[in-house]
C-alpha cells in the first residue's frame, strides 16, 4: 500500500537557520502531497500542498516541490523563527482513497 | 464558526471501561473521520463516514465503534478500553468533493491504565 517516510527528528535549530525536512513516498498513480503542521496542544493544520509533479507548494515562507522522479516532497524554509516550533507531517492522498501520514518531525527553534 | 470541536480534551480510563469521544463540526461537511496519533507512527485512520448513516472502517478499527446519525456529529466509542488504546485521537472533516482539504479538531488525549 501507499506509504510516507520522513525524518523523525527531533530537529533543533537556531533562529534564522535554514530548515529542510525530508519526505519520500511510495504510492500508486499520481497522489497529491501535503505538509501539515501541529503546534503544541492543537490539531493539525494544512501548511501547503501540491497536486501534480513539479508543482511547488508554499505558505508562510515554507516551500516544497513535488518531485515524481525521486518520489520526494521535502519541506524547506530559509530562515526559521521560534514560532515555527511544531511537529510537521508529510502526507499523501490518492483520489478515492484515504490520507496516509508520515510519522511526523518535531522541530524546535531556539532563540 | 467553531470548526471541528472535540470533547473531552483529556481522559483517564481503567482497563475495561467504556467511553465515547465526541466530535462535532459546523461546516456542513459530509466526510468525517477519526485518527489516532502514536509516537513514531503518524496518524492512522480508525473509522470514517461519507455522510449521515454511512460509516466504514479505516486502517485500525478494532476496539472502536462509530455511528453517524447527523451530519454534524461523529462520536467514537471505546467499548472496553485497553492500554493499547492510550493515544491522542483526532477528528477531521471535509467536503466529500474536496477530501484533500481536511479540517482537524484539537484532539483528545486518552490514557488507559
Amino acid at each position: 500500500g501507499d506509504s510516507v517516510t520522513q525524518m523523525e527528528g527531533p530537529v533543533t535549530l537556531s533562529e534564522e537557520a535554514f530548515l529542510t525536512i525530508n519526505c519520500t513516498y511510495t504510492a500508486t498513480g499520481y497522489p497529491s502531497l501535503f505538509w501539515y503542521v501541529q503546534y503544541p496542544g492543537e490539531g493539525l493544520q494544512l501548511l501547503l500542498k501540491a497536486t501534480k509533479a513539479d508543482d511547488k507548494g508554499s505558505n508562510k515562507g515554507f516551500e516544497a516541490t513535488y518531485r515524481k522522479e525521486t518520489t520526494s516532497f521535502h519541506l524547506e524554509k530559509g530562515s526559521v523563527q521560534v514560532s515555527d516550533s511544531a511537529v510537521y507531517f508529510c502526507a499523501l492522498w490518492n483520489y478515492g482513497q484515504n490520507f496516509v501520514f508520515g510519522p511526523g518531525t518535531r522541530l524546535s527553534v531556539l532563540p | 464558526n467553531a470548526g471541528v470541536t472535540q470533547t473531552p480534551k483529556f481522559q483517564v480510563l481503567k482497563t475495561g471501561q467504556s467511553m465515547t469521544l465526541q466530535c462535532a463540526q459546523d461546516m456542513n461537511h459530509e466526510y468525517m473521520s477519526w485518527y489516532r496519533q502514536d509516537p513514531g507512527m503518524g496518524l492512522r485512520l480508525i473509522h470514517y463516514s461519507v455522510g449521515a448513516g454511512i460509516t466504514d472502517q479505516g486502517e485500525v478499527p478494532n476496539g472502536y465503534n462509530v455511528s453517524r446519525s447527523t451530519t454534524e456529529d461523529f462520536p467514537l466509542r471505546l467499548l472496553s478500553a485497553a492500554p493499547s488504546q492510550t493515544s491522542v485521537y483526532f477528528c477531521a472533516s471535509s467536503y466529500s468533493g474536496a477530501k484533500e482539504t481536511q479540517y482537524f479538531g484539537p484532539g483528545t488525549r486518552l490514557l488507559v491504565l
